[in-house]
């Protein structure tokens, strides 16, 4: 159950759009479709953007998208706006067990 | 709507035992599985545990095997994590969080519930 590797920062001005990384394997991220993204506000739960690579739940704006190639994936924020400065974190299924990267911290300048 | 209310966080010395309740309301809770995942002050997110919607399959991470155990009591809609041999390093805010589907994404969380280990 390793972590996954995200860049620990990230920074765009509005209107910009940034992309973050997410690292993992051949047994996680590389090999499961279920690989999720996360925004956490501070003092706040963490909220689904993400899910299943590249899918977005009702009410996430399009601005964030998803993608991975092989054992990398992405998340892109396009359109940056003063709100989306926040940590995210990727997950990924690994076989009965998940595992987060350590998650980034985003900057909207 | 949906909403997952955890309780039972506290300060406890290391070594003793917490049990943490998650009470769901706003979904059908016996056909959703749930997780507990948790993070450390300032650090990043820690999945520990999950149970399938009817408690017939659970697992749990490494680092709590054989002392945290994950339950659930549909007649209550509630969620449980029963954490023995507590020690300094699972100090973190528990979250429980609903499965979309299968080990597939979190899709609600509740507030989270503050567990100090120390002495």
């Amino acid at each position: 159950q390793s972590a996954l590797t995200q860049p620990p920062s990230a920074s765009g001005s509005p209107g910009q759009s940034v992309t973050i990384s997410c690292t993992g394997t051949s047994a996680d991220v590389g090999a499961y479709i279920y690989v999720s993204w996360y925004q956490q506000h501070p003092g706040k739960a963490p909220k689904l953007l993400i899910f299943e690579v590249n899918k977005r739940p009702s009410g996430v704006p399009d601005r964030f998208s998803g993608s991975k190639s092989g054992n990398t994936a992405s998340l892109t924020v396009s359109g940056l706006q003063a709100e989306d400065e926040a940590d995210y974190y990727c997950s990924s299924y690994g076989g009965n067990n998940v595992a987060f990267g350590g998650g980034t911290k985003l900057t909207v300048l | 709507q949906v909403q997952l209310v955890e309780s039972g966080g506290g300060v406890v010395q290391p070594g003793r035992s917490l049990r943490l309740s998650c009470a769901a309301s706003g979904f059908t809770f016996n056909t959703y599985t749930v997780h507990w995942v948790r993070q450390a002050p300032g650090k990043g997110l820690e999945w520990v545990a999950v149970t399938s919607y009817d408690g017939s399959n659970k697992y749990v991470a490494d680092s709590v095997k054989g002392r945290f155990t994950i339950s659930r009591d549909n007649s209550k809609n509630t969620l449980y994590l029963q954490m023995n041999s507590l020690r300094v390093e699972d100090t973190a805010v528990y979250y429980c969080a609903r499965d979309r589907l299968w080990f597939n994404s979190f899709d609600y969380w509740g507030q989270g519930t503050l567990v100090t280990v120390s002495s």
